[in-house]
């Protein structure tokens, strides 16, 4: 594998579930994020991890949840979500001090009924 | 306000076509500009990135910022049919990783 996936691509679940969302990076990055993307939004940044440390967290409800073991996994807890949550989450990678040049993995396509 | 904007399209042009694309900002503490572009049931790629204020050219795409008039463009010379993409602008002042990106622009060439 190389550089970032996301799986699962496609997700459904329903507001009472608990799922996750899990990103891996293969390109040796130090810092990690969750975006959320709508449609005729611009990309929102929700977690930003730094060597493994939740360096920002952009006012995100509490039902999302991230977690980052090591430098290479990321994760997105979700649990009683809202069917306004659905959307296109897209997990990057970036080398420390690289902030603008971020790389995107393909995205999970989220939709909560 | 929208910190960034960007004319969402979607925007048609016919093969071999220069494509103008644009975006505005409202704070000047951005300093380091970048178009990403976005195919279909894809993530973003970065595309180009740029420094101040000047005209970066790569191939066929010429990325210009003004940051007096804070503007910047993504020319695309010789417009292909593997350009149809949506295209993000996004930007970063000094300090912090926190990108700001724009709504997209859709540009869809046609053969």
């Amino acid at each position: 594998e190389t550089g970032v996936t996301q799986t699962p691509r496609h997700l459904v679940m329903g507001m009472t579930n608990k799922k996750s969302l899990k990103c891996e990076q293969h390109l040796g990055h130090n810092a990690m994020y969750w975006y959320k993307q709508s449609a005729k939004k611009p990309l929102e940044l929700m977690f930003v991890y730094s060597l493994e440390e939740r360096v920002e967290n952009n006012s995100v409800p509490s039902r999302f949840s991230p977690e980052c073991p090591n430098s290479s996994h990321l994760f997105l807890h979700l649990h009683t979500l809202q069917p306004e949550d659905s959307a296109l989450y897209l997990c990057a990678s970036s080398p420390m001090g690289g902030g603008g040049e971020q790389y995107f993995g393909p995205g999970t396509r989220l939709t909560v009924t | 306000q929208k910190e960034v904007e960007q004319d969402p399209g979607p925007l048609s042009v016919p093969e071999g076509a220069i494509v103008s694309l644009n975006c505005t900002y409202s704070n000047s503490a951005f300093q380091y500009f970048m178009w990403y572009r976005q195919y279909s049931r894809k993530g973003p790629e970065l595309l180009m990135y740029t420094y101040s204020s000047g005209n970066k050219e790569d191939g066929r795409f010429t990325a210009q910022v003004d940051k007096s008039s804070k503007y910047i463009s993504l020319f695309i010379r010789d417009s292909q049919p593997s350009d149809s993409a949506t295209y993000l602008c996004a930007m970063i002042g000094t300090s912090g990783s926190r990108l700001t990106f724009g709504e997209g622009t859709q540009l869809t060439v046609n053969p």
